[in-house]
Formats: structure tokens, C-alpha cells, sequence
């Protein structure tokens, strides 16, 4: 079993609607990252979480460390938001581990 | 700011031959990490450098990978030779900070095709 989980693994969308991807993790962490993986590759941190909830335009993350998972919210999505979203855990040593990702479409 | 910077974007070569990537950190990143990044799966560090000391390397495959960051600033990671499993994307990332709360910066990536 992967120390990182994310669901679900393939998403699609359409334009406008509220969307949720989650991140259930194994292990003892410092941190969570959020991170959005354009198809020609390059990486772009999104959020970094310890606790709580962080807002950025549309986009909003929580944590509930309690329970190991975090959550990434769109709201009224749009078909630039088409990417995948990886979820990373920093853990004690300063190591990240990373899920596989969850794919998004969003269709117009 | 200027970002991250990986060469070449793309590289395709045959098995058995070798390969090299480039990266040049963010200015003034201590640390600086590759990354194997396999179609659908999550990246997976190879190679971690803190200044132009490694950190971790202990998932580089060592028989046929190498990586060395002269100077503490631009790195290279080598394939020689190349298997039809090493095609994947390598990202290159940096960060400042020694520890504690830290944000990475990625490169583009450099995507390997091995024939």
C-alpha cells in the first residue's frame, strides 16, 4: 500500500462545476503540498499546509491531521484547470513522498 | 525571479547509449533535488544535493546513473547506458531553507524516450 493515496486517480468535470480531490496519507508529516503538473510536465507548488485551510482564488486546501487527509477544492472550474494534481508529504527527515496524482479534465 | 532551468526538454536515444541533463537552480537555493517521474506515477527522488553535497542517493541507480553539482549551482544527472525502462520525465527542483517550512520549485522537466 502507498504511503500516499489520492481519489480519485481520473476526474472530469464540466466548466463551472465544484470539484474535490482528496489525499489520505500513512505516515507522520511536517507538511503537505499541493502541486499542479501541466501536461508539457513542469511542476507548480499550489499550497503548503501544516494545519488548517489555505484559500487562493478559486482554489482551496484543507488538512485534518488527526484524521492523515487533506482535500483540494476548485470552485467553478474551467478548462485551464485541466492538469494533474499531486499530493506530496513532507515527513520528519525533510523527505517528500509523493501520490501518483489525479488527473482532471475539464471540458468547456 | 527567474525559475528553475532544465536541458534538454526532450531526448530520445536508442539503448545503451548515454545521456545527460542539465539544471540550473533558482539563485541562492542550498538544496536541489532530481526527480524520475515515470507516466503515471509520482516523481521519485533519485538524487539530493545540499550545496554541492549529496544528501540522499539512495534510490539512484548507481551502476548506470550519476549526478554531481560543481560549485554548489548548476547539477547534472548522467544515464550510461540508457535502459528502455529509464524513459520517464526528470524534474530538477530546488529550495532554500536548511529545514523546517520550505516551498519547492520545479523545473519543466526534461523527457527522456529510450528506444
Amino acid at each position: 500500500k502507498n504511503e500516499v493515496e489520492q481519489s480519485p486517480q481520473n476526474l472530469t468535470a464540466q466548466e463551472g462545476e465544484f470539484i474535490t480531490i482528496n489525499c489520505s496519507y500513512s505516515v507522520g508529516i511536517s507538511a503537505l503540498h499541493w502541486l499542479q503538473q501541466h501536461p508539457g510536465g513542469g511542476i507548480v507548488s499550489l499550497f503548503m499546509l501544516s494545519s488548517g485551510k489555505k484559500k487562493h482564488g478559486r482554489l482551496i486546501a484543507t488538512i485534518n491531521i488527526q484524521e492523515k487527509h487533506s482535500s483540494l477544492h476548485i470552485t467553478a472550474s474551467h478548462p485551464r484547470d485541466s492538469a494533474v494534481y499531486i499530493c506530496a508529504v513532507k515527513i520528519w527527515t525533510d523527505k517528500l513522498i509523493f501520490g501518483t496524482g489525479t488527473r482532471l479534465q475539464v471540458f468547456p | 525571479e527567474a525559475g528553475v532551468a532544465q536541458s534538454p526538454r526532450y531526448k530520445i536515444i536508442e539503448k545503451r547509449q548515454s545521456v545527460a541533463f542539465w539544471c540550473n537552480p533558482i539563485s541562492g537555493h542550498a538544496t536541489l533535488y532530481w526527480y524520475q517521474q515515470i507516466l503515471g506515477q509520482g516523481p521519485k527522488l533519485l538524487i539530493q544535493f545540499q550545496n554541492n553535497g549529496v544528501v540522499d542517493d539512495s534510490q539512484l541507480p548507481k551502476d548506470r546513473f550519476s549526478a554531481e553539482r560543481l560549485k554548489g549551482v548548476d547539477s547534472t544527472l548522467k544515464i550510461q547506458p540508457a535502459k528502455l525502462e529509464d524513459s520517464a520525465v526528470y524534474l530538477c527542483a530546488s529550495r532554500s531553507g536548511t529545514s523546517g517550512v520550505w516551498e519547492l520549485f520545479f523545473g519543466e522537466g526534461s523527457r527522456l524516450t529510450v528506444l
